[in-house]
Protein backbone atom coordinates (compact mmCIF):
# COMPACT_ATOMS: atom_id res chain seq x y z
CA UNK A 1 0.00 0.00 0.00
CA UNK A 2 1.27 3.52 0.10
CA UNK A 3 1.97 5.47 3.25
CA UNK A 4 3.37 8.49 4.37
CA UNK A 5 4.63 8.89 7.55
CA UNK A 6 5.82 12.25 9.80
CA UNK A 7 5.52 13.15 13.25
CA UNK A 8 2.38 14.00 15.00
CA UNK A 9 3.57 16.99 16.70
CA UNK A 10 6.75 18.84 17.48
CA UNK A 11 7.44 21.60 19.80
CA UNK A 12 10.44 24.46 19.28
CA UNK A 13 11.54 27.46 20.30
CA UNK A 14 11.22 31.04 18.59
CA UNK A 15 14.43 31.69 16.94
CA UNK A 16 15.33 28.27 16.87
CA UNK A 17 15.60 25.91 14.01
CA UNK A 18 13.37 22.57 13.54
CA UNK A 19 13.30 19.71 10.93
CA UNK A 20 10.28 18.17 10.05
CA UNK A 21 10.78 14.35 8.84
CA UNK A 22 8.35 12.52 6.08
CA UNK A 23 9.46 9.17 4.68
CA UNK A 24 7.29 7.83 2.40
CA UNK A 25 6.11 4.54 0.54
CA UNK A 26 4.25 4.93 -2.55
CA UNK A 27 3.53 3.31 -6.32
CA UNK A 28 5.69 5.79 -8.58
CA UNK A 29 6.87 9.10 -7.73
CA UNK A 30 6.36 12.16 -9.43
CA UNK A 31 7.53 14.60 -6.89
CA UNK A 32 7.19 16.01 -3.12
CA UNK A 33 5.46 18.65 -1.35
CA UNK A 34 5.11 20.50 1.53
CA UNK A 35 2.31 22.67 3.02
CA UNK A 36 1.22 25.12 5.57
CA UNK A 37 -2.11 24.89 6.80
CA UNK A 38 -3.04 27.12 10.16
CA UNK A 39 -6.12 25.86 12.04
CA UNK A 40 -9.62 26.44 10.46
CA UNK A 41 -7.52 27.59 6.86
CA UNK A 42 -6.94 25.65 3.96
CA UNK A 43 -3.56 24.63 2.98
CA UNK A 44 -1.19 26.89 1.70
CA UNK A 45 1.85 25.61 -0.82
CA UNK A 46 5.74 25.74 0.59
CA UNK A 47 7.97 23.77 -1.58
CA UNK A 48 8.31 21.00 -4.57
CA UNK A 49 11.01 18.25 -4.75
CA UNK A 50 11.01 16.44 -7.51
CA UNK A 51 15.16 16.08 -7.77
CA UNK A 52 17.28 14.88 -5.06
CA UNK A 53 18.94 17.54 -3.23
CA UNK A 54 18.18 20.43 -0.54
CA UNK A 55 15.96 23.71 -2.12
CA UNK A 56 15.71 26.82 -0.22
CA UNK A 57 13.43 29.56 0.04
CA UNK A 58 14.14 32.07 2.44
CA UNK A 59 13.46 30.62 5.75
CA UNK A 60 12.07 27.42 4.38
CA UNK A 61 14.25 25.01 3.27
CA UNK A 62 13.25 21.17 1.89
CA UNK A 63 15.13 18.38 1.04
CA UNK A 64 14.57 15.13 -1.47
CA UNK A 65 16.02 11.49 -1.34
CA UNK A 66 14.47 9.12 -3.38
CA UNK A 67 16.37 6.46 -2.55
CA UNK A 68 15.55 6.45 0.61
CA UNK A 69 11.97 8.04 0.69
CA UNK A 70 12.47 10.72 3.12
CA UNK A 71 12.21 14.03 2.86
CA UNK A 72 12.36 16.57 5.40
CA UNK A 73 11.27 20.64 5.66
CA UNK A 74 13.80 22.67 7.64
CA UNK A 75 12.43 25.51 9.23
CA UNK A 76 14.83 28.42 10.69
CA UNK A 77 14.37 31.45 12.32
CA UNK A 78 11.38 30.54 14.05
CA UNK A 79 8.26 32.81 14.31
CA UNK A 80 5.67 32.68 16.32
CA UNK A 81 3.71 32.99 13.22
CA UNK A 82 5.36 29.52 11.83
CA UNK A 83 3.10 27.54 14.91
CA UNK A 84 0.75 25.68 12.28
CA UNK A 85 0.11 21.96 10.78
CA UNK A 86 2.87 20.77 8.11
CA UNK A 87 1.71 18.25 5.53
CA UNK A 88 3.93 16.16 3.57
CA UNK A 89 2.32 14.69 0.55
CA UNK A 90 3.93 12.66 -2.60
CA UNK A 91 2.27 12.46 -5.94
CA UNK A 92 2.14 9.41 -7.08
CA UNK A 93 2.28 7.26 -10.80
CA UNK A 94 -1.21 8.38 -11.48
CA UNK A 95 -0.50 11.99 -10.27
CA UNK A 96 -2.20 11.56 -7.76
CA UNK A 97 -1.81 13.49 -4.27
CA UNK A 98 -0.64 11.21 -1.03
CA UNK A 99 -1.46 12.80 1.95
CA UNK A 100 0.66 12.42 5.22
CA UNK A 101 -1.30 13.56 8.22
CA UNK A 102 0.79 16.34 9.06
CA UNK A 103 2.49 17.69 11.87
CA UNK A 104 1.45 20.01 14.44
CA UNK A 105 4.52 22.38 15.04
CA UNK A 106 4.37 24.52 18.72
CA UNK A 107 6.54 27.39 18.63
CA UNK A 108 7.18 28.53 22.17
CA UNK A 109 9.05 32.05 23.15
CA UNK B 1 0.74 32.72 -8.12
CA UNK B 2 -2.40 31.45 -9.37
CA UNK B 3 -5.74 32.22 -7.89
CA UNK B 4 -8.82 29.53 -6.77
CA UNK B 5 -11.67 30.63 -5.05
CA UNK B 6 -13.89 28.79 -2.90
CA UNK B 7 -17.73 30.02 -2.34
CA UNK B 8 -18.80 30.11 0.61
CA UNK B 9 -16.33 30.27 3.24
CA UNK B 10 -18.79 29.24 6.09
CA UNK B 11 -22.12 27.96 5.57
CA UNK B 12 -24.72 27.04 8.39
CA UNK B 13 -27.86 25.03 7.54
CA UNK B 14 -30.38 22.76 8.70
CA UNK B 15 -30.29 19.17 8.65
CA UNK B 16 -32.12 17.76 5.54
CA UNK B 17 -31.46 20.59 3.49
CA UNK B 18 -29.28 20.48 0.78
CA UNK B 19 -25.78 22.81 0.53
CA UNK B 20 -23.62 24.11 -2.65
CA UNK B 21 -19.85 24.64 -2.72
CA UNK B 22 -18.92 26.72 -5.61
CA UNK B 23 -14.96 26.32 -6.45
CA UNK B 24 -13.42 28.42 -9.48
CA UNK B 25 -10.09 28.97 -11.06
CA UNK B 26 -9.76 32.73 -11.51
CA UNK B 27 -7.01 32.90 -14.13
CA UNK B 28 -6.19 29.40 -15.46
CA UNK B 29 -8.44 26.90 -16.76
CA UNK B 30 -8.63 23.53 -14.80
CA UNK B 31 -9.59 20.23 -16.51
CA UNK B 32 -9.51 18.52 -13.18
CA UNK B 33 -10.30 19.44 -9.72
CA UNK B 34 -10.22 17.35 -6.33
CA UNK B 35 -12.43 17.73 -3.51
CA UNK B 36 -11.42 17.30 0.04
CA UNK B 37 -12.79 16.92 3.62
CA UNK B 38 -10.99 17.59 6.54
CA UNK B 39 -12.37 16.87 9.90
CA UNK B 40 -10.32 18.40 12.57
CA UNK B 41 -6.79 17.62 13.61
CA UNK B 42 -7.13 14.98 10.28
CA UNK B 43 -5.28 15.09 7.10
CA UNK B 44 -6.82 15.90 3.72
CA UNK B 45 -9.50 13.35 2.69
CA UNK B 46 -9.56 13.15 -1.04
CA UNK B 47 -13.45 12.76 -1.98
CA UNK B 48 -13.34 12.80 -5.60
CA UNK B 49 -11.93 13.98 -8.53
CA UNK B 50 -13.42 15.95 -11.07
CA UNK B 51 -12.77 16.00 -14.68
CA UNK B 52 -14.45 18.86 -16.68
CA UNK B 53 -17.28 17.37 -18.65
CA UNK B 54 -17.45 13.77 -17.37
CA UNK B 55 -18.47 12.48 -14.54
CA UNK B 56 -16.41 12.59 -11.44
CA UNK B 57 -14.85 9.61 -9.74
CA UNK B 58 -15.76 9.28 -6.17
CA UNK B 59 -12.85 7.37 -3.73
CA UNK B 60 -14.27 4.81 -1.83
CA UNK B 61 -16.58 4.98 0.84
CA UNK B 62 -17.84 8.86 -0.70
CA UNK B 63 -21.73 8.41 -1.05
CA UNK B 64 -21.93 10.27 -5.00
CA UNK B 65 -25.30 10.35 -4.43
CA UNK B 66 -24.97 12.62 -1.53
CA UNK B 67 -21.71 14.27 -2.38
CA UNK B 68 -23.28 15.72 -6.27
CA UNK B 69 -20.14 17.09 -7.91
CA UNK B 70 -20.69 19.16 -11.21
CA UNK B 71 -17.86 20.11 -13.33
CA UNK B 72 -19.47 22.05 -15.89
CA UNK B 73 -16.75 24.04 -17.27
CA UNK B 74 -12.63 24.43 -17.60
CA UNK B 75 -13.21 27.26 -14.29
CA UNK B 76 -15.71 25.78 -12.07
CA UNK B 77 -16.37 22.59 -10.11
CA UNK B 78 -19.24 22.65 -7.70
CA UNK B 79 -20.17 20.18 -4.61
CA UNK B 80 -23.57 19.74 -3.57
CA UNK B 81 -24.31 17.83 0.06
CA UNK B 82 -27.79 16.83 -0.33
CA UNK B 83 -29.85 15.80 2.56
CA UNK B 84 -26.99 17.31 4.74
CA UNK B 85 -26.67 15.87 8.38
CA UNK B 86 -24.46 16.42 11.65
CA UNK B 87 -22.13 14.13 10.70
CA UNK B 88 -21.55 15.92 6.87
CA UNK B 89 -20.18 19.05 9.31
CA UNK B 90 -16.46 19.36 8.20
CA UNK B 91 -14.13 21.58 6.59
CA UNK B 92 -14.71 20.76 2.47
CA UNK B 93 -11.64 22.23 0.37
CA UNK B 94 -11.65 22.28 -3.15
CA UNK B 95 -8.52 22.37 -5.56
CA UNK B 96 -8.04 22.97 -9.19
CA UNK B 97 -4.95 21.38 -11.03
CA UNK B 98 -3.21 23.91 -13.44
CA UNK B 99 -0.60 20.72 -14.63
CA UNK B 100 0.45 17.66 -13.85
CA UNK B 101 2.51 18.61 -10.64
CA UNK B 102 0.51 21.69 -9.94
CA UNK B 103 -2.34 22.31 -8.48
CA UNK B 104 -4.11 25.30 -6.12
CA UNK B 105 -5.79 25.32 -2.72
CA UNK B 106 -9.57 26.76 -2.67
CA UNK B 107 -9.94 28.88 0.43
CA UNK B 108 -12.03 25.98 2.11
CA UNK B 109 -15.84 25.85 3.58
CA UNK B 110 -16.78 25.07 7.55
CA UNK B 111 -19.92 23.65 6.96
CA UNK B 112 -22.04 23.06 10.20
CA UNK B 113 -25.16 21.24 9.81
CA UNK B 114 -27.61 22.30 12.96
Amino acid sequence: GQNIDQPTEMTATEGAIVQINCTYQTSGFNGLFWYQQHAGEAPTFLSYNVLDGLEEKGRFSSFLSRSKGYSYLLLKELQMKDSASYLCAVMDSNYQLIWGAGTKLIIKP
Amino acid sequence: GAVVSQHPSRVICKSGTSVKIECRSLDFQATTMFWYRQFPKQSLMLMATSNEGSKATYEQGVEKDKFLINHASLTLSTLTVTSAHPEDSSFYICSARRTDTEAFFGQGTRLTVV
